[in-house]
């Protein structure tokens, strides 16, 4: 079991230039999401996915667009990127029920993305 | 909206015990998350309430009171290797939102 995986692990970008970041899970989960992360900030959602065939907007989706290509990928792009998109960016996956009995999110390793 | 207070940063002795706070402010309380990570790298859970009470994991207790609207993870027997950063989480009728996290020092 590979968990949550994502590529690339680091990234440098021109402003405007654009990119995609690919994420899988092989955990089975109906659930994915993308959070970034700047110091001091914790984590902030971007898009999540709560089935495959839907997305929804975070608390800070501008700038970027979401695909759920499947039950396993969820990727995030940036379709020009600013200086302000720098920031350390993770997918996660997640076990939530009905209910919210349980919710456990599994994170992959993450992608550090610098814009100059 | 949701939101979450936990103290920034805490220092606490090699074989102490320390209690790391949060209190929320959430519409449609499903439950309460701990994740710890570590410098470099992705957080990792370590705790769910969704009851109010203390679940004890090994070293790690967390506990819940929905009607004061808080709850706090508690590390025993402090080791080195516990210096991290501590995120609570809320799980309401959106997905998780994040505290900002307390950045746990353990010194000798």
């Amino acid at each position: 079991n590979a968990g949550v995986t994502q590529t690339p692990k680091f990234q440098v970008l021109k402003t405007g230039q654009s990119m995609t970041l690919q994420c899988a899970q092989d955990m089975n989960h109906n659930s994915m999401y993308w959070y970034r992360q700047d110091p001091g900030m914790g984590l902030r959602l971007i898009y999540y996915s709560a089935s495959e065939g839907t997305t929804d907007k975070g608390e800070v989706p501008n700038g970027y667009n979401v695909s759920r290509l499947n039950k396993r990928e969820f990727s995030l792009r940036l379709e020009s990127a600013a200086p302000s998109q720098t920031s350390v960016y993770f997918c996660a996956s997640s076990t939530r029920t009905s209910g919210g009995l349980t919710d456990t999110q599994y994170f992959g390793p993450g992608t550090r993305l610098t814009v100059l | 909206g949701q939101s979450l207070e936990q103290p920034s940063e805490v220092t606490a002795v090699e074989g102490a015990i320390v209690q790391i706070n949060c209190t929320y402010q959430t519409s449609g309380f499903y439950g309460l998350s701990w994740y710890q990570q570590h410098d470099g790298g992705a957080p990792t859970f370590l705790s769910y309430n969704a009851l109010d009470g203390l679940e004890e994991t090994g070293r790690f207790s967390s506990f819940l009171s929905r009607s004061d609207s808080y709850g706090y993870l508690l590390l025993q027997e402090l080791q080195m290797k516990d210096s991290a950063s501590y995120f609570c989480a809320v799980s309401g009728n959106t997905p998780l939102v994040f505290g900002k996290g307390t950045r746990l020092s353990v010194i000798a």
